[in-house]
């Protein structure tokens, strides 16, 4: 298994509509997640940290099932300025390093 | 503002030109790293540095070197560059540790095209 796998998309959404990405970890010992947010040809941006079994901010809940070793990204009344890539981060093994996934694109349309 | 600089945006050169990419951050953190990015391979890590004089390898260092003589600062060296170091790099850092309990804060990204 890859160390993190996503699915790439792209997800193309109508605005107001709620959407949820997975994420597929290796790692089982990873402690800490997070999920990116790139928008084309920027630096990823930190869009939130899940610790625990879960995590929400506004409109974002992330979740995690470490027995099953896979985080979620649900995002609920879906904004145009939500088009963008996300990425799901997973530490390495090492713990040195942070693993990021290939992304999954999402499209938001009027 | 607490950020993350990288220098040069863009650039273009030829086979074989010596360069330096720098980055400087402003957050007293330990932790710095350098990503590059292409199409369909996402965010592939080449070095990295726990503290000052302390970096290792990532997973793509070939061709690349880096230093970490102040706090501060992370340059990423291509002695002799070639075409299949084209991509988009980012360089990051972190208060402590990996980075794998704060996640990252990255630079704007330097766009390199070798010729």
């Amino acid at each position: 298994r890859k160390e993190v796998e996503q699915d790439p998309g792209p997800f193309n959404v109508p605005e107001g509509a709620t959407v949820a990405f997975n994420c597929t970890y290796s790692n089982s010992a990873s402690q800490s997640f997070f999920w990116y947010r790139q928008d084309c040809r920027k630096e990823p941006k930190l869009l939130m940290s899940v610790y625990s079994s879960g995590n929400e901010d506004g409109r974002f809940t992330a979740q995690l099932n470490r027995a099953s070793q896979y985080i979620s990204l649900l995002i609920r009344d879906s904004k145009l300025s939500d088009s963008a890539t996300y990425l799901c981060v997973v530490p390495s093994g090492s713990g040195y390093a942070l693993n990021f996934g290939k992304g999954t694109s999402l499209l938001v349309t009027p | 503002e607490a950020q993350v600089t990288q220098n040069p945006r863009y650039l273009i050169t030829v086979t074989g030109k010596k360069l330096t990419v720098t980055c400087s951050q402003n957050m007293n953190h330990e932790y710095m790293s350098w990503y590059r990015q292409d199409p369909g391979l996402g965010l592939r890590q080449i070095y990295y540095s726990m503290n000052v004089e302390v970096t290792d390898k990532g997973d793509v260092p070939e061709g690349y070197k880096v230093s970490r003589k102040e706090k501060r600062n992370f340059p990423l060296i291509l002695e002799s560059p070639s075409p299949n170091q084209t991509s988009l790099y980012f360089c990051a850092s972190s208060p402590h540790g990996g980075g794998a309990k704060y996640g990252y804060t990255f630079g704007s990204g330097t766009r390199l095209t070798v010729v």
